[in-house]
């Protein structure tokens, strides 16, 4: 079974810092792998995903995330936080298993940015 | 372009009814999917629809089911409510397929008591 593990429950970073919000996967095939952020009280909106091609990968609100495959890992990251990115990140996977591709989601981790 | 619109936004329904959830996808999308949200097991995929079809089905009982519509819209149903059930319930449309990234809805949440 496919599975995606966000270790930290909350990271807390200062504004103007870099911030790192990390992300492993366990998968059987090839994964499409995605980034959602979730405001208080509202749907995820989508930031960015990997599905093949360069590992780096750019979205929405300057982030990006390196695509690991050595690793399992997909983390996002950012070079210089706002605090407006303080909200809950999700990252999720989709990977076929028998033909299926059920899309399954980290437990979130808590973005705050201090001023 | 408007965007996905599940209605209503809160709900109470009592230990035993049951319930039904609608979602209207984003114009030109065609597939829906279902996720539960709660503070404890997170954000746990529910269905899939395509184009009428269930095409992914969660690891929810028989209790939860679904539905599309040829307009795309989808609806979830929910039969003999119990008190876990009390969760926020996403609805995301996307165009095609599993590497194709969803738009979400803002939610219904819903209280069961």
């Amino acid at each position: 079974a496919q599975s995606v593990a966000q270790p930290e429950d909350q990271v807390n970073v200062a504004e103007g810092n870099p911030l790192t919000v990390k992300c492993t996967y366990s998968v059987s095939g090839n994964p499409y792998l995605f980034w959602y952020v979730q405001y208080p009280n509202r749907g995820l909106q989508f930031l960015l995903k990997y599905i093949t091609g360069d590992n780096l990968v750019k979205g929405s609100y300057g982030f990006e995330a390196e695509f690991n495959k050595s690793q399992t890992s997909f983390h996002l990251k950012k070079p210089s936080a706002l605090v407006s990115d303080s909200a809950l990140y999700f990252c999720a996977v989709r990977a076929s298993s028998g033909g299926s591709y059920i899309p399954t989601f980290g437990r979130g981790t808590s973005l705050i940015v201090h001023p | 372009k408007a965007g996905v619109t599940q209605t209503p936004r809160y709900l109470i329904k009592t230990r035993g009814q049951q319930v039904t959830l609608s979602c209207s996808p984003i114009s030109g999308h065609r597939s829906v999917s279902w996720y539960q949200q709660t503070p404890g097991q997170g954000l746990q995929f529910l269905f899939e629809y395509f184009s009428e079809t269930q095409r992914n089905k969660g690891n929810f009982p028989g209790r939860f089911s679904g539905r599309q519509f040829s307009n795309s819209r989808s609806e979830m149903n929910v039969s003999t409510l119990e008190l876990g059930d009390s969760a926020l319930y996403l609805c995301a449309s996307s165009s095609q397929g599993a590497n194709t990234e969803a738009f979400f809805g803002q939610g219904t949440r819903l209280t069961v008591v």
